[in-house]
Formats: C-alpha cells, structure tokens, sequence
C-alpha cells in the first residue's frame, strides 16, 4: 500500500519569504499523481498543485511550484512571497493511475506567516 | 459551476444514535469520496462510490456506510455513534473519467459532535 510522509507537523516563514514543505511518499507503481492541498480554518480543502508522474517537468501555479524527485520519491512544494493567506495546513496526497485505489493524504504540515 | 455542498454544516448527536450526512457533488462528477478528518488521526479514507456502486472503501467498522443515487449525490450514515465518531467529515467529488486529468475537490465538511 502507498504511504504518504510529511515530516514537518509545523513551520513558520516571514511575509514575502519563500518556504518549502517536504513530502515523500512509497510507491512500487510507475504511473501516479501528486496533490498538494490546503485547509485553512476555513477547514474548506482547496487544491493548490497537481503534478503527474510521467512529467518530469515540475508544476507551477502563480507563487506555488513543486520539486519533484521520482527516483528520490519526494515532492516538495516551495511558496513564493509568502503571504498571509496563505497560512492553513498543507497536505500532499498520492493518487494510483489506478481507479480501484484511493487518495492517500500525508498528515499534514501547519504553516504559519508571520507579519 | 456551484462546488461540492454537505449538509448539515454542523451536527451534534448522542452516543447510540445513528447520523446521515449528505453531499451533493459539483454537476457532471460522477465519483464521491467520503473522508474523516480528527486531529489525532488525519485525514482517513471511508469509501468512494462511483455510478452509485462502492468502487473503493478504507479500513472503518460496518458502523460506517454510505450510498450514491442516480443524480451522484452520495449520504453517509453511521449507526450506533461513539464518541470517537467526533469529526469533520469531509466529502470530494470528481469526474473519474481519465486518472491523468482527474481531481478531487472539495465540499465545506460536516463536523460531528458526539456527546
């Protein structure tokens, strides 16, 4: 079974700083998606990013990029001029190609922006 | 497009009583997945329905069960509530049609409270 890993339960970055949020994630399949989601208190989950495996192009969405390692299995996502809304939690989840398997979410990373 | 809704927004029930949680998907997604999220345990898989069959269903006692009508809008019902049934349960509905551009998103949550 896949299993996603963040290994940052909290971090905190200065208002138009940049910070990166790490994630890793086990895998024995070739073909797969990676999300990166956000909850604010809002508790609403918004999609931040999506990258597909067989890209090796990383995806980018405005302030919002990721670094996507497929041999290291890592997929970190680097904010941009961090901005106070964007403090929520972070959660990166796995997607088999495969539709007889579920999303698999990571516990999440709090991020906070300091003023 | 109007998003995922859930209703109710808010509920509290007692312990032994049973719950039913709906979720309406945004127009034309055809798959709803349903999820429990506490703060000790993250964000966990229930069960994803797909044309109104069960395609994928996670590790929850029998407790736990859910539908999906012909319009997709899927309800969630747990029988003989616990206090650990304490939770906001959040529902995500996509199109499920082609894994390379398919996405999750998200309705608002029903935060249950068990007393």
């Amino acid at each position: 079974a896949q299993t996603v890993t963040q290994s940052q339960p909290e971090m905190s970055v200065q208002e138009a700083e940049t910070v990166t949020l790490s994630c890793t994630y086990d895998t024995s399949e070739s073909d797969y998606y990676l999300f990166w989601y956000k909850q604010p208190p809002s508790r609403q989950m918004i999609l931040v990013i999506r990258q597909e495996a067989y890209k090796q192009q990383n995806a980018t969405e405005n302030r919002f990029s990721v670094n996507f390692q497929k041999a290291a299995k890592s997929f970190s996502l680097k904010i941009s001029d961090s901005q106070l809304g964007d403090a929520a939690m972070y959660f990166c989840a796995y997607r088999s190609d495969n539709y007889g398997q579920n999303f698999v979410f990571g516990p999440g990373t709090r991020l906070s922006v300091l003023p | 497009k109007a998003g995922v809704t859930q209703t109710p927004r808010y509920l509290i029930k007692t312990r032994g009583q049973q719950v039913t949680l709906s979720c309406s998907p945004i127009s034309g997604h055809r798959s709803v997945s349903w999820y429990q999220q506490t703060p000790g345990q993250g964000l966990q898989f229930l069960f994803e329905y797909f044309s109104e069959t069960q395609r994928n269903k996670g590790n929850f006692p029998g407790r736990f069960s859910g539908r999906q009508f012909s319009n997709s809008r899927s309800e969630m019902n747990v029988s003989t509530l616990e206090l650990g049934d304490s939770a906001l349960y959040l529902c995500a509905s996509s199109l499920a049609t082609d894994p390379s551009t398919d996405t999750q998103y998200f309705g608002p949550g029903t935060r249950l409270t068990v007393l």
